[in-house]
């Protein structure tokens, strides 16, 4: 089994829709990410968190909300989608003091139209 | 702010040849530095990180890269790729003084392995 999963895998949503993109993991790390991936631009980070009280901005952030519901879950929400949101994106963890190595899910195709 | 730079968008290369993948960071005091590789419909896999010791890194399949701290570079090598070599290639940085595990990516090298 996958140690860090996402659901949906794909979604296709309208603009203006409330979406919510969620991620869990079995690894037992502290530290969870979501970064969007677009085309020519890399990975660029949303949101992370240190722990369930711990949650910071990334580069980002406008337009994104995050709920840590747990340790081992962490969603991403799009209060209201809009087309440049369309992109892939990434949940990822790490271990506190693991030196940076983070673990990433197998992504969440998102196409708003 | 720290920032990567990875000059090769694509990279055509034939089977059995060597292949460099170049990556470049802004200066710091120190910094960790992570290279990635995503295959097609994949999340990122680590492919090797260096941390501090030894500036030849060795990572998973056969791949290599050297930190060179007065070029500010880590590139990547593999002596003869293959075909399952093709992939997305990225290079990442981290700063280990803010103790975040934040990477900061690079746009990514797509690496084409014909026969």
């Amino acid at each position: 089994d996958a140690d860090v999963t996402q659901t949906p895998r794909n979604r296709i949503t309208k603009t203006g829709k409330r979406i919510m993109l969620e991620c869990s993991q079995t690894k037992g790390h502290d530290r969870m990410y979501w970064y969007r991936q677009d085309p020519g631009l890399g990975l660029r980070l949303i949101y992370y968190s240190f722990d369930v009280k711990d949650i910071n901005k990334g580069e980002i952030s406008d337009g994104y909300s995050v709920s840590r519901q747990a340790q081992a879950k962490f969603s991403l929400s799009l209060e209201s989608a809009i087309p440049n949101q369309t992109a892939l994106y990434f949940c990822a963890t790490s271990e506190s003091g693991g030196a940076g190595t983070q673990y990433f899910g197998p992504g969440t195709r998102l196409l708003v139209l | 702010a720290q920032s990567v730079t990875q000059l090769d968008s694509q990279v055509p290369v034939f089977e059995e040849a060597p292949v460099e993948l170049r990556c470049n960071y802004s200066s710091s005091v120190s910094v960790y530095l992570f290279w990635y590789v995503q295959y097609p419909n994949q999340g990122l896999q680590l492919l090797l990180k260096y941390l501090s010791g030894s500036t030849l890194v060795k990572g998973i399949n056969g791949f290599e890269a050297e930190f060179n701290k007065s070029q500010t570079s880590f590139h990547l090598r593999k002596p003869s790729v293959h075909i399952s070599d093709t992939a997305e290639y990225f290079c990442a940085v981290s700063d280990p003084a803010y103790n975040t595990d934040k990477l900061i990516f690079g746009t990514g090298t797509r690496l084409q392995v014909f026969p």
